[in-house]
């Protein structure tokens, strides 16, 4: 049981590239969420999806876009990436008890 | 929307002695409140959470206290090891119709050997 799986593990970007980040859960989880974690900020939703097919906005979401055309899989999109936006990103799912969490994603844009 | 605020922001304890980590949330409607370990490297785990009918829990060294009157919530380790080290995360949900959870900034905790 893998759980919850993101790709890449690492990746540098130049300033105006676009990249997709994957997450794929095994647990048949309903809630899927992005997360970004700065130091000294803690974790921040950027986007959440609810079901297959819905996604919504969470509290840092501009610069991003998501998509969730199957269950198991949640993407996230940076179509143009800042120095900004130079930060570790978790994935995580959940059911209605506790968040299991991916391993993250580190990504520099230069 | 909620807010968590967790204090303090870094802990340093020796091996064996104890160590508090305090919470406190502005949602009165937040009911369920979980804490995350998250070691160097990886991604957070949930350790041990806390319901709103529930004032405390234990599980082996470590234990959580809510007191819903007051919007506190801490996360206790006693006897602690190295292994404990990690940055450890509060957060709190109202459990609505998703679990859509507000974590604190988290609190770097240091076990000296």
């Amino acid at each position: 049981n893998a759980g919850v799986t993101q790709t890449p593990k690492f990746r540098v970007l130049k300033t105006g590239q676009s990249m997709t980040l994957l997450c794929a859960q095994d647990m048949n989880h309903e809630y899927m969420y992005w997360y970004r974690q700065d130091p000294g900020m803690g974790l921040r939703l950027i986007h959440y999806s609810v079901g297959e097919g819905t996604t919504a906005k969470g509290e840092v979401p501009d610069g991003y876009n998501v998509s969730r055309l199957k269950k198991q899989n949640f993407l996230l999109g940076l179509e143009s990436a800042a120095p900004s936006q130079t930060s570790v990103y978790f994935c995580a799912s959940s059911t209605r008890v506790g968040y299991t969490f991916g391993s993250g994603t580190r990504l520099t844009v230069v | 929307g909620e807010n968590v605020e967790q204090h303090p922001s870094t802990l340093s304890v020796q091996e064996g002695d104890s160590a508090v980590i305090k919470c406190t949330y502005s949602d009165s409607a937040s009911n369920y409140f979980p804490w995350y370990k998250q070691e160097l490297g990886k991604g957070p785990q949930l350790i041990i959470d806390i319901r709103s009918n529930v004032g405390e829990k234990k599980d082996q060294r470590i234990a959580v206290t809510l007191n819903k009157t007051a919007k506190h919530f801490s996360l206790h380790i006693t006897e602690t090891q190295p292994e404990d080290s990690a940055v450890y995360f509060c957060a709190a949900s109202t459990g609505t119709s998703y679990d859509k959870v507000i974590f604190g900034p988290g609190t770097s905790l240091s076990v000296i050997p």
